[in-house]
């Protein structure tokens, strides 16, 4: 069945720097969403891409997906302590409705 | 702000015994789902309706899983008898429509620890 990886499963940065999570599906998809988790919180949207090569900004935000559409990325430039949590990709495979979530990457931002 | 709604926040159990879990979607919100997430990992999909009809079940473990929506809108999670590896955050979701990519809308969550 599709299986969705993200890495890395953990990335601890200082304030002000860069961070880059990747999320790769064995499956080719139809559409890749992004949430964020804080700490004791549930998942919040961020956005969804749908074309090959798409790339999407918010604000501090870049997410791109691949060519392939198997492979997506999240970008945040100069991270702030507001930007901690867990960062989670899910794919929906073509024909089906059903997203399948990643295994996350979880942001810790010292001060 | 509308919000999806999830009753118990909190369930401790003991094994062998049942539990159920509500959620209320965001009104008008024909998809709902229900996902299990196991600390430190990915939510993962039990099972998704669209209105009343079970759309994707195939992770719900049905010798002990039940869910419900009868009406097409609130709905019923059911574990029946729990066991110890049961113990996770049940998350309620919603979305307006289902497969052409709306975001889902979660709720606080169940969190269920079996005894």
């Amino acid at each position: 069945g599709q299986q969705v990886m993200q890495i890395p499963q953990y990335q601890h940065v200082q304030e002000g720097e860069d961070f880059t999570t990747y999320c790769n599906s064995s499956t080719t998809l139809s559409n890749i969403q992004w949430y964020k988790q804080r700490p004791g919180g549930h998942p919040v949207f961020l956005i969804q891409l749908v074309k090959s090569g798409e790339v999407k900004k918010q604000k501090r935000l870049t997410f791109q997906f691949g060519e392939a559409k198997k492979n997506s990325s999240l970008h945040i430039t100069a991270t702030q302590t507001t930007d901690v949590g867990t960062y989670f990709c899910a794919g929906r495979g073509s024909g089906t409705y059903k997203y399948i979530f990643g295994t996350g990457t979880r942001l810790k931002v010292l001060a | 702000e509308a919000e999806v709604a999830q009753s118990p926040r909190y369930k401790i159990t003991e094994k062998s015994q049942a539990v159920a879990f509500w959620c209320d979607p965001i009104s008008g919100h024909a998809t709902l789902y229900w996902y299990r997430q196991i600390l430190g990992q990915g939510p993962e999909l039990l099972v998704q309706f669209q209105d009343e009809s079970v759309v994707d079940d195939s992770q719900l473990p049905k010798d002990r899983f039940s869910a419900e929506r009868l009406k097409g809108v609130d709905s019923t999670l059911k574990i029946q008898p729990a066991e110890l590896g049961d113990s996770a955050m049940y998350l309620c979701a919603s979305s307006s429509s289902p497969g052409t990519g709306y975001e889902q809308y979660f709720g606080p969550g169940t969190r269920l620890t079996v005894t």
